[in-house]
């Protein structure tokens, strides 16, 4: 079952322009994770942010976490055209002394436009 | 090496036939993934092998059956599916999971399967 909502399900920006992806979600998290797909093919990790974190940079990304909000953005500066793909947020959740293979819960999405 | 491969790429079967998905990876990963996605929404997990051992299998129809040969390798045997288990396919794999060294999940590009 989803416990991700993302908000907007569709995003449509000029490059250059900033996009800014949300999500939410419902139970207790040991981290948090963005994935890039496009379309029809596998997914990209992006970025991975713990529980007890609160902000982490990569390159042209920048995510938040909000745990007392159940919540994350993702927020791509200065967007290109090869940014076009769905953005999906992906929580994980292990329980204590679980060792085995994690249980990632994925988002519904954003479909990200970048138009040249 | 950071590629999953997966093959076929395409495939199209008939509800009375037998066939498998196979899934590679030489990242030295020893949890990999079976999911299920379909058109716009976002992936489903399907089982977990964590040390070439089947720890998650989440409720899927036993018409899917999955197989870890060794630590490098994952089938996904298919027998008498429907037109609706027509979806993409995708594997992945990741190091160990545990509370405090969370891991990312590399993807593979998919098989994207056809039942008629």
């Amino acid at each position: 079952s989803q416990q991700g909502e993302e908000d907007p399900q569709a995003l449509s920006i000029q490059e250059g322009e900033n996009a800014t992806m949300n999500c939410s979600y419902k139970t207790s998290i040991n981290n948090l994770q963005w994935y890039r797909q496009n379309s029809g093919r596998g997914l990209v990790h992006l970025i991975l942010i713990r529980s007890n974190e609160r902000e982490k940079h990569s390159g042209r990304l920048r995510v938040t976490l909000d745990t007392s909000k159940k919540s994350s953005s993702l927020l791509i500066t200065a967007s290109r055209a090869a940014d076009t793909a769905s953005y999906f947020c992906a929580t994980l959740h292990i329980p204590p002394g679980e060792t085995s293979g994690s249980r990632l819960t994925f988002g519904e999405g954003t479909q990200l436009t970048v138009n040249p | 090496d950071t590629e999953v491969t997966q093959t076929p790429k395409h495939l199209v079967m008939g509800m009375t036939n037998k066939k498998s998905l196979k899934c590679e990876q030489h990242m030295g990963h020893r949890a990999m993934y079976w999911y299920k996605q379909k058109a716009k929404k976002p992936p489903e997990l399907m089982f977990v092998y964590s040390y070439e051992k089947l720890s998650i299998n989440e409720s899927v129809p036993s018409r899917f059956s999955p197989e870890c040969p060794n630590s490098s390798l994952l089938n996904l045997h298919l027998h008498a599916l429907q037109p609706e288990d027509s979806a993409l396919y995708l594997c992945a794999s990741s190091l160990p999971q545990t509370p405090l060294t969370p891991y990312e999940q590399y993807f593979g590009p998919g098989t994207r399967l056809t039942v008629t």
